[in-house]
């Protein structure tokens, strides 16, 4: 069955290290995207992807980028870790922008 | 802007009544109009979505929701709540104008009483 995967499933790191966070899919979906999730904001678009070599700014970028070179994979990188960036990750992918997005288990990173 | 509104952060319902989970979008146009379920430690999965069509939609597990165009509502119910219904439900909503892009309300925890 065709699925979409995150890891870590939990990170630990310290402030201004560089963490990467990756996401899988195998649906062959063209969109992916990036969230973060924190209590009272629901969640919250990081960066987004129409496909490969696409990359795209979502509401709350800033200390985040990704890259695309394939179309299964779209890693988010933090540049310099802050403890801002504590949050729970959620990666998703979609056939056609505004339909049903699948997501992944979540990745929850502790910035300390 | 677009934006979506969930009324109530915490709802608790007793096994066996209604579940009613409250969802207002701001649009300038119709949008495409989803809601999720969240179950402790795992990702979001679709309950149902309302694209264009019939206005009342059936989702997964009983769930339920109108598109209400006038009220710019799309309310989640069930008519009786299943302990295992006890979670997080999050609306969210899309169009043209947004670049398609999905908006999350803020979501609702469901708390089912024995």
């Amino acid at each position: 069955d065709a699925e979409i995967t995150q890891s870590p499933r939990h990170k630990i790191t310290e402030t201004g290290r560089q963490v990467t966070l990756a996401c899988h899919q195998t649906w062959n979906h063209n969109n992916m995207f990036w969230y973060r999730q924190d209590l009272g904001h629901g969640l919250r678009l990081i960066h987004y992807s129409y496909g490969v070599q696409d990359t795209n700014k979502g509401e709350v970028s800033d200390g985040y980028s990704v890259s695309r070179s394939n179309t299964e994979d779209l890693p988010l990188t933090l540049e310099s870790a802050a403890s801002s960036q504590t949050s729970v990750y959620f990666c998703a992918s979609s056939d056609r922008v505004a339909e049903t997005q699948y997501f992944g288990p979540g990745t929850r990173l502790l910035v300390l | 802007a677009q934006s979506v509104t969930q009324l109530g952060s915490h709802v608790s319902v007793s096994e066996g009544a209604l579940v009613l989970l409250r969802c207002n979008y701001s649009s300038s146009v119709p949008p495409y109009l989803f809601w999720y379920v969240q179950y402790p430690n795992q990702g979001l999965q679709l309950l149902l979505k309302y694209t264009t069509g019939a206005t009342l939609v059936k989702g997964i597990n009983g769930f339920e929701a109108e598109f209400k165009k006038s009220e710019t509502s799309f309310h989640l119910t069930k008519p009786s709540a299943h302990m295992s219904d006890a979670a997080e439900y999050f609306c969210a909503a899309s169009n043209n104008n947004a670049g398609n892009m999905l908006t999350f309300g803020g979501g609702t925890r469901l708390m089912v009483k024995p």
